[in-house]
C-alpha cells in the first residue's frame, strides 16, 4: 500500500462546478497537510496547509482534513478554466520529515 | 533578474558523464531544496539545505551530490547516473526553512534531465 493515495485523473468539469480533489494516506503520524497546485511546464505552489483535523478555507479553496478516515480533502468552489492545473497533496509530521507527496490530480474546467 | 533560476532547463547525458546542475535564487532567503519529479511518480523531496547546512537528505543515491556555497546558489553534481534518473528536477526557496508546511516555497522552472 502507498503510503498516500491520489487518484491521478485526469477530471473534466464545466466552469462554474464544485471540485472535489481527494487524498487518503496510511501513516497516522501525519500531522501537516497541504495542496499544491502545478500549471504545466512550472513548479509547484502551495495553496494551503491544515494541520491536523478540521476545515480551512481561503476564498474559492477549502481544504478538509479528516484524521479518524485517514482522508483529506480540496474543494474549489465556482471552478475557472484558470483553475486547470495538477493539484498535489503532500503531508508530513512536522519540520521536514517524511515529506510524502500524491502524485497529483489533473484538473481540466472547461469554459 | 528575480524570483529562482536553473540552468540549464534541459540536458542530456550518457551513464558515464558528470555534470551539474545550477539553482540560483534571488529573494533574499536562507533555505533551499531538491525535488526530483518522475513522470507518472510522486514529487520527492531529495535535499534541504538552512543556511547552507544540509538538514536533510532523503535516502538520495550517492550519485546525486549537492552544494550549497552561499544561500543564493545550490548545485546538484551528476555522476555515473542511470536511465530511471531521467526525470524533471526542480529547485526551490523558501524564508527560513524552519517548517516544510508552514512556509510557502518558491519553485524555479526545473531542469528536463535525460540519461541515456
Amino acid at each position: 500500500q502507498k503510503e498516500v493515495e491520489q487518484d491521478p485523473g485526469p477530471l473534466s468539469v464545466p466552469e462554474g462546478a464544485i471540485v472535489s480533489l481527494n487524498c487518503t494516506y496510511s501513516n497516522s503520524a501525519f500531522q501537516y497537510f497541504m495542496w499544491y497546485r502545478q500549471y504545466s511546464r512550472k513548479g509547484p505552489e502551495l495553496l494551503m496547509y491544515t494541520y491536523s483535523s478540521g476545515n480551512k478555507e481561503d476564498g474559492r479553496f477549502t481544504a478538509q482534513v479528516d484524521k479518524s478516515s485517514k482522508y483529506i480533502s480540496l474543494f474549489i468552489r465556482d471552478s475557472q478554466p484558470s483553475d486547470s492545473a495538477t493539484y498535489l497533496c503532500a503531508m508530513n509530521s512536522g519540520g521536514y520529515q517524511k515529506v510524502t507527496f500524491g502524485i497529483g490530480t489533473k484538473l481540466q474546467v472547461i469554459p | 533578474e528575480t524570483g529562482v533560476t536553473q540552468t540549464p532547463r534541459h540536458l542530456v547525458m550518457g551513464m558515464t558523464n558528470k555534470k551539474s546542475l545550477k539553482c540560483e535564487q534571488h529573494l533574499g532567503h536562507n533555505a533551499m531544496y531538491w525535488y526530483k519529479q518522475s513522470a507518472k511518480k510522486p514529487l520527492e523531496l531529495m535535499f534541504v539545505y538552512n543556511f547552507k547546512e544540509q538538514t536533510e537528505n532523503n535516502s538520495v543515491p550517492s550519485r546525486f551530490s549537492p552544494e550549497c556555497p552561499n544561500s543564493s546558489h545550490l548545485f546538484l553534481h551528476l555522476h555515473t547516473l542511470q536511465p530511471e534518473d531521467s526525470a524533471l528536477y526542480l529547485c526551490a526557496s523558501s524564508q527560513t526553512g524552519r517548517e516544510f508546511a508552514q512556509e510557502t516555497q518558491y519553485f524555479g522552472p526545473g531542469t528536463r534531465l535525460l540519461v541515456l
